[in-house]
């Protein structure tokens, strides 16, 4: 079956853009988490879902940073007016439920000049 | 503030032999702690965890070990072969495995032929 996908792979952009990040998780999971991994470190946590709620959202570093899940499976990290300091690996991981092993996409590389 | 942490960024071991990887922790709160590894260019991918009330878990050529007194833990691959070559990420949670992972810094493994 296919695993946790994310799209784009790479984002270039501009400081001050808006960026939207996808994360298609595996069908059926209902837990739904994003971390950022900056250069050097290891995966951070951003947010966690529970179905199309956010159930913790204590990892957003500010009010630029937004995620949403409305029906419950695919999810969109947004960032607005970018900065050089978010540049790094956005990950997105899926679990069937908020205790189990969680399963990681392959990244989103943002880059922000 | 690290709560997780990876002191060794890296480590060579020849094919064959045994290799240790290191974690220590500072929350005693965490009591579900896990590796991933993770290759360039893919998410990362859980390898093995242990709960707090074992201080062994054994899969294959995997094992970890768990020192709570020590806040320490440690994962042996043996034997260890050239396709273990990757980052291996520590990572912790609490409430068994209900609360955020928290993640080390990562160890770079690479296995000699």
């Amino acid at each position: 079956g296919a695993g946790v996908s994310q799209t784009p792979s790479n984002k270039v952009t501009e400081k001050g853009k808006y960026v939207e990040l996808r994360c298609d998780p595996i069908s059926g999971h209902t837990a739904l988490y994003w971390y950022r991994q900056s250069l050097g470190q290891g995966p951070e946590f951003l947010i966690y879902f529970q179905g199309t709620g956010a159930a913790d959202d204590s990892g957003l570093p500010n009010d630029r940073f937004f995620a949403v899940r409305p029906e419950g499976s695919v999810s969109t990290l947004k960032i607005q007016r970018t900065e050089r300091g978010d540049s790094a690996v956005y990950l997105c991981a899926s679990s069937v439920d908020k205790d189990n092993e969680q399963f990681f996409g392959p990244g989103t590389r943002l880059t922000v000049l | 503030d690290q709560q997780v942490k990876q002191n060794s960024p890296s480590l060579s071991v020849q094919e064959g032999r045994i290799s240790i990887l290191n974690c220590d922790y500072t929350n005693s709160m965490f009591d579900y702690f896990l590796w991933y590894k993770k290759y360039p260019a893919e998410g990362p991918t859980f390898l093995i965890s242990i709960s707090s009330i074992k201080d062994k878990n054994e899969d294959g050529r995997f094992t970890v070990f768990l020192n709570k007194s020590a806040k320490h833990l440690s994962l042996h691959i043996v034997p260890s072969q050239p396709g273990d070559s990757a980052v291996y990420f520590c990572a912790a949670s609490s409430n068994s495995g209900n609360t955020p992972l928290v993640f080390g810094k990562g160890t770079r493994l690479s296995v000699i032929a």
